[in-house]
Formats: structure tokens, sequence, C-alpha cells
């Protein structure tokens, strides 16, 4: 089974100050870990995928796999940053379901 | 259209009554998915159709649920004798099927409200 956890409904920080959205993941084999991103009135939307270990938007995110986490850091928030972040995994081989948390609602004020 | 597309954008129905949700996938997406988007619930998994595979039907809440994928394209949800608690916003994603870091691309929702 997979399952994705993100134990932080609600997070609400200054403009400028550091971010982390927490996520832990569990699947026995290897999965593919996302960020997905909806801003207000619009679609859901690819943020980063671990594997390519890209910085969007000055987010970043590590896997891993000791501590099967999923962690979305920033080091200075912008108040453009404020919308809701899921975690997201995809089992590897040929199972592509994919499983998402149930998200957390970044406010950054001003 | 170059983006996944989602029919009716919004649906009041009477309770007990059967619902028809329609998701038109991005050409050539061999995967398919559907989630409930509830306040507090996050987004929940109801069911993956890959190529020609039988769906994973695992989500589905109830057997009131049910859903299918014509000729490998568009895909409809129904949801039978409606209840209040149907109520939510139903997404539909898709994306390429094959292995690597595939993205799933959103339509914009449907929003069921049961009254």
């Amino acid at each position: 089974a997979q399952r994705v956890t993100q134990p932080e409904k609600l997070l609400s920080v200054f403009k400028g100050a550091p971010v982390e959205l927490k996520c832990n993941y569990s699947y026995s084999g290897s999965p593919e870990l996302f960020w997905y991103v909806q801003y207000s009135r619009q679609r859901l939307q690819l943020l980063l995928r671990h594997i390519s270990r890209e910085s969007i938007k000055g987010f970043t995110a590590d896997l891993n796999k000791g501590e099967t986490s999923f962690h979305l850091k920033k080091p200075f928030a912008q108040e453009e940053d404020s919308a809701m972040y899921y975690c997201a995994l995809r089992g590897g081989g040929s199972n592509y379901k994919l499983t998402f948390g149930k998200g957390t609602l970044l406010t950054v004020n001003p | 259209g170059a983006g996944v597309s989602q029919s009716p954008s919004n649906k009041v129905t009477e309770k007990g009554k059967d619902v028809e949700l329609r998701c038109d996938p991005i050409s050539g997406h061999t995967a398919l998915y559907w989630y409930r988007q509830s306040l507090g619930q996050g987004l929940e998994f109801l069911i993956y159709f890959q190529g020609n595979s039988a769906p994973d039907k695992s989500g589905l809440p109830s057997d009131r649920f049910s859903a299918e994928r014509t000729g490998g394209s568009v895909s409809t949800l129904t949801i039978q004798r409606t209840q209040q608690e149907d109520s939510a916003v139903y997404l539909c994603a898709s994306s390429f099927g094959g292995g690597g870091n595939t993205e799933a691309f959103f339509g914009q929702g449907t929003r069921l409200t049961v009254v």
C-alpha cells in the first residue's frame, strides 16, 4: 500500500522567513515523489519532482529514504507562495497509481 | 484542446438523482485518474485507468460510484442516487503511462453540489 502523510494542515509564516512543508510516505518499493501546488482559483499543477533535483520558484525537496520523507523547503518565503501544497507518490515499475497527501495550506503574511 | 477538460464545471443536483461527470484527457496520455477534493480531506483517490489494463477501483467509496473510459480516451464518472456527502470538487488528471517521473496534468474540476 502507498500512503502519503502531510502532518500540517495549515502553515503560516512571514514574508522572508524560511518555510518547510513536511511530507512522509509509506511504500515498500522505490517510489517517485512529487510536490503539486494549487494557487487560488487555479488548477493543481506540478511544482517539482524528486528525480529532477531541481529548484522551482526557490523551492527544493530532498528525498530521504531512511526517514521516508520528502520535505519541501524555501529559504525566504514570498507572499505569492501562498497556496495549497500537496505531496504525491507514484509507485515504481508498472504501478502508476498516484497518491496524494491531504495537503498543507501555506499562508505567507506581509 | 491543449489541456485536460472537464464538464460540467458546476453541477447542482437533488439528493437521489444520478449524475455523470466527464473528463477529456490530453491526447496520447494513457493514464487517467479521478480524485475527489473536499475541505479537510485533501485529494482523495477514486479510480485510475492505465491503457487497456483493468482499472484500479480501490478508492471508490461505495458501489454508487462507477467510472468508465471509452476507447482509451474520454472518461465518465457516474454517481448514482447522490447523497449530500457526495458534494465536493471532482478532479480528473492524465499523464503518460510510461516509466520515469511523468507529470500528471489536472483539469479544472467539476464542483458537485447535492441539495
